[in-house]
């Protein structure tokens, strides 16, 4: 089966950083993506992994090691407006093409 | 980058009815994704739409239930049938850039069926 776990809730002070880890178990890879959402709005882009490493896009940085399976999103100098939905998503091949497995979503909390 | 409109943005409808919901890109796209969303759960891929070729459904979707149409590069449609309460759900439509990196969600459709 396919299926990708990260934690349900999160809960961090603002100014401070936050680590929310995914595991995955899919039938191909071909990348690692990064996604938030907050209530009422849609999912948007926060990063993209294809390669092992560190990719960094202002406070936020995401890792990939495609040998354990396993990638984490970094916040950094959290913000109130940080306070969302985060979700991975491993790109898998869908016939000739690809699409996106979603993992269940992490709720990130940012306290004052 | 790309810009996604939806219709309706919510709407609330009696069992047994369909709802047809419309998804317009501002540019040319290959493929368009719809997906389902129970709130605060996670996306589901219902089916892939590609302009010219019949969708291709998810395990547990199929066209009987949520025909989509693909006239052409920026626009699609997914109409919900027969609709039941456990229909009532969010639903989003996606494009994918060009290198295939990043998916453009539009804003959704909130659905509810009484």
């Amino acid at each position: 089966g396919q299926s990708l776990e990260q934690p349900s809730e999160v809960t961090a002070v603002e100014g401070a950083i936050v680590q929310i880890n995914c595991t995955y178990q899919t039938s191909g890879f071909y990348g690692l993506s990064w996604y938030q959402q907050h209530d009422g709005g849609a999912p948007t882009f926060l990063s993209y992994n294809a390669l092992d490493g560190l990719e960094e896009t202002g406070r936020f940085s995401s890792f990939l090691s495609r040998s354990d399976s396993y990638g984490y999103l970094l916040l950094q100098e959290l913000q109130m407006k940080d306070s969302a939905s985060y979700f991975c998503a491993v790109r898998d091949t869908y016939g000739s093409s690809y699409k996106l497995i979603f993992g269940s979503g992490t709720r990130l909390l940012v306290r004052p | 980058s790309a810009v996604i409109s939806q219709k309706p943005s919510r709407d609330i409808c009696q069992r047994g009815t369909s709802l047809t919901i419309q998804c317009q890109v501002d540019s040319q796209v290959t493929m368009m994704f719809w997906y389902r969303q129970q709130p605060g759960q996670s996306l589901t891929l219902i089916a892939t739409a590609n302009q010219g070729s019949e969708a291709t459904y998810e395990s547990g979707f199929v066209i009987d239930k949520f025909p989509i149409s693909r006239p052409n590069l920026t626009f699609s449609t997914l109409t919900v049938s027969n609709m039941s309460p456990e229909d009532s759900s969010i639903y989003l439509c996606s494009v994918e850039d060009s290198r295939g990196d990043t998916q453009y969600f539009g804003p959704g459709t909130r659905l509810t069926v009484l």
